[in-house]
């Protein structure tokens, strides 16, 4: 049963435009969520993260947004860049997050220019 | 500033034969200690996690061991290696308090 679903394998976006990446979870008990990204042949590289009692959290280009009573969240990214092309993560954790993180499989993305 | 080390970066390994990953962390102490694994059109799948020298926790059943013999190393391990077992390994460290993973590059074993 996977708690954490990237329902998006990949998605190609024009180069200027915004990337939406989709995120949904089933385990209520969640609190805290990040956002990885990867390259081929290394390892993931922490994006951007959301407590539980925020609804928006912003970086730079990026935001993620949650929707708790969905249990939703979403990664944007404007305007979308040529090196932004990488495969982005979703995960989960709770209660202090000892226990690892949980992660979706994967959506990736394509910026053409 | 704190840093990951693993190794090696690629492996190919005969089925039936022992496997050893090495993962160390510098300039930090008492940090929790995952494995990772990413397996051809998967996710990232938690195989273990290390919260203290000693204590490993064991996510799913496999055919992997994990210990922890000193505060900043968390080897991978297995007897004898399966086709299954290919696949993308990740070790990866956190402080115990809330922030991003920070993850190792990675070791590609390919079983044959």
């Amino acid at each position: 049963d996977q708690q954490v679903k990237q329902n998006s394998p990949s998605l190609s976006v024009q180069e200027g435009r915004i990337s939406i990446l989709n995120c949904d979870y089933t385990n209520s008990m969640f609190d805290y969520f990040l956002w990885y990204k990867k390259y081929p042949a290394e390892g993931p590289t922490f994006l951007i993260s959301i407590s539980s009692i925020k609804d928006k959290n912003e970086d730079g280009r990026f935001t993620v947004f949650l929707n708790k009573s969905a249990k939703h969240l979403s990664l944007h990214i404007v305007p979308s860049q040529p090196g932004d092309s990488a495969v982005y993560f979703c995960a989960a954790s709770s209660g202090g997050g000892a226990d690892g993180l949980t992660f979706g499989k994967g959506t990736h993305l394509i910026i053409q220019p | 500033s704190q840093t990951i080390h693993q190794w090696p970066a690629t492996l190919v390994q005969p089925v039936g034969s022992p496997l050893s990953l090495e993962c160390t962390v510098e300039g930090t102490s008492n940090p929790n200690l995952y494995w990772y694994r990413q397996a051809a059109g998967r996710g990232l799948q938690l195989l273990f996690y290390s919260v203290g020298i000693g204590q490993i926790s064991s996510e799913v059943p496999q055919n992997l061991s994990a210990s922890r013999p000193q505060d900043r190393q968390f080897i991978l391990s297995s007897k004898k290696l399966l086709l299954s077992d290919s696949g993308f390994y990740l070790c990866a460290w956190a402080s115990g308090r809330r922030g991003g993973y920070t993850f190792g590059s990675g070791t590609r074993l390919t079983v044959v």
